[in-house]
């Protein structure tokens, strides 16, 4: 089975400053998907950045960008001109290329990110 | 807003009581979940419904249980809860298939009395 662990419950940034949230999942499958979510309080979860495990180049969407190391099974989240409105509860999770799993998403247990002003 | 719809907002019920509830999506897709948040822990999935066909059932309790008429529509009844069934439930829908990510609704905070 697969598991995605994050092991760092709270992280805190200073606004404008960049930070990386940690991410590490086991899995014997060779092709996946794997995605950060951000659940703010109004606890909507909102995909952030996604990453297919075929491809080797990193994922970026404007100021979030991922480090993939497949073979260490990492999958951080970089933060850049960190804002206010950053904070949030931050998911790592993952999903087989499989169809027959059914499309579920596999999450980590959380990173609690605060922003200073 | 996702295009994932979640009634109601907060629910609280006490242990005797039965209620549902309901997740809505009009995205055109085909697959629909439901995922329990619960305080300190990551989100566990319930239920898989794929072209409105229960595909998963994650070991979840028989007080719980999911219904899906179409596949715009996903219900949780729920009866005989405990109190430690409170929790954030978390509707999402994908397309199943397709390398997609799941759209979430803003969940159900649900309070067992």
């Amino acid at each position: 089975a697969q598991t995605v662990t994050q092991s760092q419950p709270e992280m805190s940034v200073q606004e404008a400053e960049t930070v990386t949230l940690s991410c590490t999942y086991d899995t014997s499958e060779s092709d996946y998907y794997l995605f950060w979510y951000k659940q703010p309080p109004s606890r909507q979860m909102i995909l952030v950045i996604r990453q297919e495990a075929y491809k080797q180049q990193n994922a970026t969407e404007n100021r979030f960008s991922v480090n993939f190391q497949k073979a260490a099974k990492s999958f951080s989240l970089k933060i850049s001109d960190s804002q206010l409105g950053d904070a949030a509860m931050y998911f790592c999770a993952y999903r087989s290329a499989t169809g027959n799993q059914g499309g579920k998403l596999i999450f980590g247990q959380g990173t609690e990110l605060s922003v200073k002003p | 807003e996702t295009g994932v719809t979640q009634t109601p907002r907060h629910l609280v019920m006490g242990m005797t009581n039965k209620k549902s509830l309901k997740c809505e999506q009009h995205l055109g897709h085909n697959a629909m979940y439901w995922y329990k948040q619960s305080a300190k822990k990551p989100l566990e999935l319930m239920f898989v419904y794929n072209f409105k066909e229960q595909t998963e059932n994650n070991s979840v309790p028989s007080r719980f249980s999911p219904e899906c008429p179409n596949s715009s529509h996903l219900f949780l009844h729920l009866h005989t809860l405990q109190p430690e069934d409170s929790a954030l439930y978390l509707c999402a829908s994908g397309r199943e298939f397709v390398d997609t990510e799941a759209f979430f609704g803003q969940g159900t905070r649900l309070t067992v009395v």
